[in-house]
C-alpha cells in the first residue's frame, strides 16, 4: 500500500531563517506531488505541483521553492522566511490520471516568529 | 484559470436535519473529490466523483456531481455531532491520463458544525 510521510509536523522558525520542509510517498512510483498551504481558517492555496523529477509548477510568486531530486521526494525550501509565511503545509501525491484523487501527508505547522 | 466555489462557507444545523453543500467549478472537468478535515488535521479523502451523474454514497453522506451544470452537492442526511468538520470539494485541472497540467483546485471549504 501506498504512504506519504511528511515531517516535521511541527515548526517554529524566527523571520529570516530558511525553512526545508520534506515529504517522501512509498509504494508508487511516479506519482504526482503537490504542495499546498492552509492558513488560519481559510483554504488550501496550491503552491507547487510536479508531474516528474525536475519539472516544478509554481502557482503563486513568492520566496518558496520546491524541488523533487528523486521521484517520490518533494521538498519545499525558503531561504529567509517572513512572518506571512505562516501556515499549515500539506503534501499530498496522486497516481497519473489522478482518478483516485489526492492523498495527503500529515501536514506540517509552520509558525514564523 | 479553474476557480471552485462552494456554498454555503459556514454551516451550523441541529442534529437529525438535512442539508446540502454545494460546489461549482468553472470549467469543463469532470473529476470531482470531496474531503473531510478535522481541526488541525490533514485532509482525509471522502468520495472520487469520476464522472457526469456519479453518486457516490458513505452513512449519512452522499455526493453527486453534474459535469453539465460544472456542479456538485454533498447531501448531509439526519446529522449527527460526529460529521462535525470541514468539508473540501477539489476539481481537477488536468487533461486525462499523463496530462502535462496535472493540478487539484480545492474550494474555500465548508465548515459545518452540528449542534447536539
Amino acid at each position: 500500500s501506498q504512504t506519504i510521510h511528511q515531517w516535521p509536523a511541527t515548526l517554529v522558525q524566527p523571520v529570516g531563517s530558511p525553512l526545508s520542509l520534506e515529504c517522501t510517498v512509498e509504494g508508487t512510483s511516479n506519482p504526482n506531488l503537490y504542495w499546498y498551504r492552509q492558513a488560519a481558517g481559510r483554504g488550501l492555496q496550491l503552491l507547487f505541483y510536479s508531474v516528474g523529477i525536475g519539472q516544478i509548477s509554481s502557482e503563486v510568486p513568492q520566496n518558496l521553492s520546491a524541488s523533487r531530486p528523486q521521484d517520490r521526494q518533494f521538498i519545499l525550501s525558503s531561504k529567509k522566511l517572513l512572518l506571512s509565511d505562516s501556515g499549515f503545509y500539506l503534501c499530498a501525491w496522486s497516481v497519473r490520471g489522478k482518478v483516485r484523487g489526492a492523498f495527503f501527508g500529515q501536514g506540517t505547522r509552520l509558525t514564523v516568529v | 484559470e479553474l476557480k471552485v466555489e462552494q456554498n454555503p462557507l459556514f454551516l451550523s444545523m441541529q442534529e437529525g436535519k438535512n442539508y446540502t453543500i454545494y460546489c461549482n467549478y468553472s470549467t469543463t472537468s469532470d473529476r470531482l473529490y470531496w474531503y473531510r478535515q478535522d481541526p488541525g488535521k490533514s485532509l482525509e479523502s471522502l468520495f472520487v466523483l469520476l464522472s457526469n451523474g456519479a453518486v457516490k454514497q458513505e452513512g449519512r453522506l452522499m455526493a453527486s456531481l453534474d459535469t453539465k451544470a460544472r456542479l456538485s452537492t454533498l447531501h448531509i442526511t439526519a446529522a449527527v455531532h460526529d460529521l462535525s468538520a470541514t468539508y473540501f470539494c477539489a476539481v481537477d485541472d488536468g487533461e486525462r491520463g499523463w496530462g502535462r497540467d496535472d493540478k487539484i483546485i480545492f474550494g474555500k471549504g465548508t465548515r459545518l458544525h452540528i449542534l447536539p
